[in-house]
């Protein structure tokens, strides 16, 4: 099975910063890896598909890149919004695996 | 509006069945692939299963491969969760959710999800 890692797996980050969250596959997974944001109580949201193509709907200052083993999720300006946990999963091969987390908290 | 609304979780005991249903609307149920997450108290999210748009294929996690089966049905627009010999590692919120392809692996992401529905195993 693919292992995912993440880091890192917490961090406090102020309104207006950048963040970059790293997620990297045990194997290659190509592009095939998307990012989710989930808030307290609520279903994940996906934020980024096939490593860096931008979900209908969400903000430009979110961006993704990467392929084969390495990716990373930036956060250009941090909003108020925006504070949250966020999850990698490789869509490559089953079974499917998310990261552990990375919550974003306010510093 | 697309919309994923599940049900069918509740208390259970350990050993016992459970079925989870997903009624899905505002899109062509029968153009995509669709999966179960979970969520257990305060972790993160596991993949638990998913199936291609025709049943053609089908995924299990290792934790619960032979005990769960995944199927759906396309003329009613529904996503199953068939859960036996329930284990109390199963308690969890179940989430399905919507493929953004047709296919199960090398597609685009989960782009709409359910609400959840608890499953709680316990004696």
């Amino acid at each position: 099975d693919i292992q995912m890692t993440q880091s890192p797996s917490s961090v406090s980050a102020s309104v207006g910063d950048r963040l970059n969250i790293t997620c990297r596959a045990s194997q290659g997974i190509s592009r095939w890896l998307a990012w989710y944001q989930q808030k307290p109580g609520k279903a994940p949201k996906l934020l980024i598909y096939a490593a860096s193509s931008l979900q209908s709907g969400v903000p430009s200052r979110f961006s993704g890149s990467g392929s084969g083993t390495d990716f990373s999720l930036t956060i250009s300006s941090l909003q108020p919004e925006d504070f949250a946990t966020y999850y990698c999963q490789q869509a490559d091969s089953f079974p499917f695996t998310f990261g552990p987390g990375t919550k974003v908290d306010i510093k | 509006e697309v919309q994923l609304v599940e049900s069918g979780g509740g208390l259970v005991q350990p050993g016992r069945s459970l079925r989870l249903s997903c009624a899905a609307s505002g899109f062509n149920f029968d153009n995509y692939a669709m999966h179960w997450v979970r969520q257990a108290p305060g972790k993160g999210l596991e993949w638990v299963s998913g199936i291609s748009w025709k049943s053609g294929s089908m995924g299990y996690a290792d934790s619960v491969k032979g005990r769960f089966t995944i199927s759906r049905d396309n003329a009613k627009n529904s996503l199953y969760l068939q859960m036996n010999s329930l284990r109390a590692e199963d308690t969890a919120l179940y989430y399905c959710a919507k493929d953004k392809g047709w296919q199960l692996v090398r597609s685009g992401g989960l782009d709409v999800w359910g609400q959840g529905t608890t499953v709680t195993v316990s004696s």
